[in-house]
Parts: C-alpha cells; structure tokens; sequence
C-alpha cells in the first residue's frame, strides 16, 4: 500500500536559519512526489513537483526538495528561513491511476525571530 | 483567474441535518477532486471526477455521502443526517489533466461544523 510518511510534527527554527523537513513514501512504482504548503487561513499551495530527472528540484520561495530511490525519500529544505515560510507543509504522493493524492500529517514549520 | 471557489466558507448544522457543499473549479480544468481534512486523520481523499464523470469514489463514506457534478462549473458534496464526526474541512481540487503529474489546485475549503 502507499504511503506518506513525516516523522516530525512540528519544527522550530530561527530566521535566517536553514531547514530541512523530512519526507519517507511508500510506492512499489515509479513515485510522483510533491511538496505542498498550508499558510494560515489560506488554501494549499504547490512548493514542488518531482517525476524524473535531477533529484534536486527547485520550487518557489527558494525551496527545493531531493529525491532518493535508495532511501525512499523527498526531504524538503531551504537555505534561510523568512517568518512568512510559517506554515504547514504537506508531502504528497500521486500514485495508482485515479491521480488521488495521498497525504503526509504534515509538519507545522514554526519560525523564531 | 478566481481559482477554485468553494462556498459556503463555514457552515454549522445539528446531528442529522444535511449539508451540501458547492465547488466551482478553474474554469478549463477537466478533473475535480473532494477531500476532507481532520486535526485527527489528516487530508484523505473522497471522490474524483473527469469530465463531469465520476470515475472514483472509494474514499466516500457510502451511506451518507455523495457527489455530483451536473455540469463543468461546479461539483457538490452532499451529507446525509450529518454526525458530529463529519465535522472537518472539505477541499475541493481541480487540475488541467487527470494526470498523475499534473499540479491540483485546491480552494480555501468550507469549515463544516455538526454540533
């Protein structure tokens, strides 16, 4: 069965720190893996996509994402953190032929000033 | 482009009521999706439409929940003798293609509260 998981509900860093949010799918196929993004009191925003290629895709808002085959991860990370990346950030599976997403819990990326 | 509109934005009931949930997708887009989004089970997948067709609908709960999309602008999400468990935020989605690939855009969800 498919699956999405991320270890870390929540994660405190600092502004201006760097960041790494983890991400581990379970898929016997050919995954298709996206990072998603839950501002306050706003719908859910596309950071990324991966599907083939470079392992590290780059997203909005300086994100990027890497892809391991071997360890069955998408880590999602950014180099400084701004106090508006405050969300909560979701990684997603696209698998099976009815293009359903199936979620992570999501990790509540809290910012220090 | 407004992207996806869901309305109402809140919506209270009392144990047993019904409640229907409107979407209305990006304007072009061919594939409609519903979920819901609990604090306790996270976002799960309802239903699925292409093209006005319902082609998946194994995330619904059978007995009193159903979906429809009578034409291309908008989809409806129906709750039969709502429970207090039904109480969640429902998405609703919609993408250019029905690909695996293909970025969904969500709109801002309708607050469902069963009291």
């Amino acid at each position: 069965a498919q699956s999405v998981t991320q270890p870390d509900a929540r994660v405190t860093v600092s502004e201006g720190a760097s960041l790494q949010l983890r991400c581990k799918y379970s898929y016997s196929g050919t995954p298709y893996l996206f990072w998603y993004v839950q501002y306050p009191r706003q719908g859910l925003q596309l950071l990324l996509k991966y599907y083939s290629g470079d392992p590290v895709v780059q997203g909005v808002n300086g994100f990027e994402a890497e892809f391991s085959k071997s360890n069955s991860s998408f880590h999602l990370r950014k180099a400084s953190v701004h106090w508006s990346d405050s969300a909560v950030y979701f990684c997603v599976l696209s698998a099976g032929s009815n293009y359903q997403l199936i979620w992570g819990s999501g990790t509540k990326l809290i910012i220090k000033p | 482009n407004a992207g996806v509109i869901q309305t109402p934005r809140h919506k209270v009931t009392g144990k047993g009521q019904e409640a229907t949930l409107w979407c209305e997708p990006i304007s072009g887009h061919s594939a409609v999706f519903w979920y819901r989004q609990t604090i306790v089970q996270g976002l799960e997948f309802l239903t699925y439409f292409r093209n006005q067709a319902p082609i998946d609908d194994s995330g619904m709960p059978k007995e009193r929940f159903s979906a429809q999309m009578p034409n291309q602008s908008h989809s409806t999400l129906k709750i039969q003798s709502t429970q207090p468990q039904d109480s969640a935020v429902y998405l609703c989605a919609s993408s250019l293609a029905p690909d695996n690939y293909a970025e969904q855009f969500f709109g801002p969800g309708t607050r469902l509260t069963v009291l």
